[in-house]
């Protein structure tokens, strides 16, 4: 089975920083990669599909990228409702696997 | 469109559960219903799902043997059990509908059903 190893962990940061947030996967995989983003105490909520396409509604500072098994999530500019942790998932052979998710805090 | 799940279980060692997740707002047999675990603190972990329309399942290697996944198309309800519980299984299960044109991402979730297993 596909494994997911997602960092950092944690990182602290500020209002307006760039983040960058990435998921290495350990082998060669196709680009059903997604990325949610969870608050405390609410369901995840869905950011971006297929490695690098933002799904409806979502605003255009958080991109994701590609090369080759390291998949990148970007929030451009960090805003306070940002914090929160965000965790990639990838589905492969009919079977979903999660990284262990990254938490953003106010630094 | 939205995903409404049954209300909070406490169980014993060895009891099993029974999850439901009823859906609204668009064509239930359309899309897959797939069942995501969360135990406090933690992160995510993906139980099993199912294809409303054919039956078929997949689930996890883990839960394989104490996972069962059903729906009744005319209520539009998925259903998820879960037998020989531990301590180990408490936790919040979400159901999540998985969208086939967002490359199978789960773009809709259910508010989450606190499972408490205890003797």
């Amino acid at each position: 089975d596909i494994q997911l190893t997602q960092s950092p962990s944690f990182l602290s940061a500020s209002v307006g920083d760039r983040v960058t947030i990435t998921c290495r996967a350990s082998q060669d995989t196709n680009s059903y990669l997604a990325w949610y983003q969870q608050k405390p105490g609410k369901a995840p909520k869905l950011l971006i599909y297929a490695a690098s396409t933002l799904q409806s509604g979502v605003p255009s500072r958080f991109s994701g990228s590609r090369s080759g098994t390291e998949f990148t999530l970007t929030i451009s500019s960090l805003q306070r409702e940002d914090f929160a942790t965000y965790y990639c998932q990838l589905l492969n052979s009919f079977r979903y696997t999660f990284g262990g998710g990254t938490k953003v805090d106010i630094k | 469109v939205q995903l409404v799940q049954s209300g909070a279980e406490v169980k014993k060692p060895g009891a099993s559960v029974k999850v439901s997740c009823t859906a609204s707002g668009y064509t239930f047999t359309s899309y897959d219903i797939n069942w995501v675990r969360q135990a406090t603190g933690q992160g995510l972990e993906w139980v099993g799902g199912m294809n409303p329309n054919s039956d078929d399942t997949a689930s996890a290697p883990k839960f394989q043997g104490r996972l069962t996944m059903t729906r009744n198309t005319s209520i539009t309800t998925a259903y998820m059990e879960l037998t020989s519980l531990r301590s180990e299984d408490t936790a919040v299960y979400y159901c999540a509908r998985a969208d086939y044109y967002s490359y199978d991402a789960f773009d809709i979730w259910g508010q989450g059903t606190v499972v408490t297993v205890s003797s």
